[in-house]
């Protein structure tokens, strides 16, 4: 069965320091991958998505993950993070032939001014 | 676009009574998905529809748990009858063929 790890549970940070989540999924074949966040009390909003193509991606806010199939790895990176990006961070795979995501647990992210 | 609409966004009840979430997915979307949000659990996908068909509904807790979706612009999730560990964030979310989900802003459930 698919599944995805995240193995940072909760990070904490102060503004400017750089960031990197890790997620790891399980699967051999051809995956979508994404990275959600879900900002305190708020629903999950995309944040970027790897269907095929360069393997490094960029999303909003000044994230980009990094595709290494070899590693089976979709990390999530920041270069300089800050206060308003303290929220959870779900990484989410799915496989070509279904519909359904599967999430990891989650990352929950705090930054300190 | 409106996006996904969920209703009621907040609901409070008493156990045992019956509780019915509704959700409009985008317009074009052929996928419709229930989840759950809970501080134990994480996020649990409850249930799925393609083209108003559930395709996949093993994460439905149990019987009480029902959810259908009538036609292409409409789906409910029912809890009947209700208990106080039904209490979460349900979330729907859609999605166009093989394509990225939009969520909707959850209906916040509490179960007295």
């Amino acid at each position: 069965a698919q599944s995805v790890s995240q193995h940072n549970h909760h990070v904490i940070l102060s503004e400017a320091a750089s960031l990197e989540l890790g997620c790891n999924y399980s699967y051999g074949g051809t995956v979508n991958l994404f990275w959600y966040v879900q900002y305190p009390g708020q629903h999950l909003q995309l944040l970027l998505k790897y269907f095929s193509g360069d393997p490094l991606v960029k999303g909003i806010k000044g994230f980009e993950a990094e595709f290494i199939k070899s590693k089976f790895s979709f990390n999530l990176r920041k270069p300089s993070v800050q206060w308003s990006d303290t929220a959870e961070y779900f990484c989410a795979v799915n496989a070509l032939n279904t519909d359904k995501l599967i999430f990891g647990t989650g990352t929950r992210l705090q930054v300190f001014p | 676009d409106a996006g996904v609409i969920q209703s009621p966004r907040h609901e409070v009840t008493e156990m045992g009574q019956e509780v019915t979430l509704r959700c409009k997915p985008i317009s074009g979307h052929n996928s419709l998905f229930w989840y759950r949000q809970t501080m134990m659990r994480g996020l649990e996908l409850l249930i799925y529809f393609n083209n108003n068909v559930p395709i996949d509904d093993s994460g439905m807790p149990e019987d009480r748990f029902s959810a259908k979706m009538p036609n292409a612009s409409f789906s409910t999730l029912k809890i009947q009858p209700s208990e106080p560990r039904d209490s979460a964030v349900y979330f729907c979310a859609s999605s166009g063929t093989k394509e990225t989900q939009y969520f909707g802003p959850g209906t916040r459930l509490l179960v007295l």
